[in-house]
């Protein structure tokens, strides 16, 4: 199975802030790589598709690069309903599997 | 609008079976790769289980094959997922979440989900 592994598992920012998410891959995933947003109690939402495609309708401010094993999501100026937890997923092969979250947080 | 709205969820004792359900609306179900993925309390997300468009093809994660099995009605605009010899560690938050596929894969990520619904397996 290919293991995501996502830095850092938590970060305090504050509003206008840029802020850098990575995601690592136990092994090559060519770019077969979204990002999900997840708010408390509510279901994730897609970001970020074949990492670096912006799914219509996400802010700009949201964007993604990478490739292999290396990856990242980076949001420019972040805004109040930007704080959330984040997690990175591989689909290149079955088992799909999730990176382990990370959550962003208010300074 | 969009919409998957799962049921079936209850408060079951180890050992038992769990139908879940995940109605789908506001698209074309059958072109639409579907999956199961769960959230057990305060943890990350846990992909369970694919199903192609057509429902020929299914994958499964280590954890539930053999113990779960995917399908879908397409006529019904309906997704399910069976679950036996339920244990603790399935306990979760259940979503089913869609999205197109290329060859069978995710290229373009899960794009739709359903709200969730819970499955708690008490010993």
């Amino acid at each position: 199975d290919i293991q995501m592994t996502q830095s850092p598992s938590s970060v305090s920012a504050s509003i206008g802030d840029r802020v850098t998410i990575t995601c690592r891959a136990s092994q090559g995933i060519n770019s077969s790589l979204a990002w999900y947003q997840q708010k408390p109690g509510k279901a994730p939402k897609l970001l970020i598709y074949a990492a670096s495609t912006l799914r219509s309708g996400v802010p700009s401010r949201f964007s993604g690069s990478g490739s292999g094993t290396d990856f990242t999501l980076t949001i420019s100026s972040l805004q109040a309903e930007d704080f959330a937890t984040f997690y990175c997923q591989q689909t290149n092969s079955f088992p799909i599997t999730f990176g382990q979250g990370t959550r962003l947080e208010i300074k | 609008e969009v919409q998957l709205l799962e049921s079936g969820g209850n408060l079951v004792q180890t050992g038992e079976s769990l139908r879940l359900s995940c109605a789908a609306s506001g698209l074309r179900f059958s072109t639409y790769g579907m999956n199961w993925v769960r959230q057990a309390p305060g943890k990350g997300l846990e992909w369970v289980s694919a199903i192609s468009g057509s429902g020929g093809r299914t994958n499964y994660a280590d954890s539930v094959q053999g113990r779960f099995t995917i399908s879908r009605d397409n006529s019904k605009n309906t997704l399910f997922l069976q679950m036996h010899s339920l244990r603790a560690d399935d306990t979760a938050v259940y979503y089913c979440a869609g999205g197109f596929t290329v060859a069978g894969y995710f290229h373009f990520g899960m794009e739709v989900w359903g709200q969730g619904t819970t499955v708690t397996v008490s010993s």
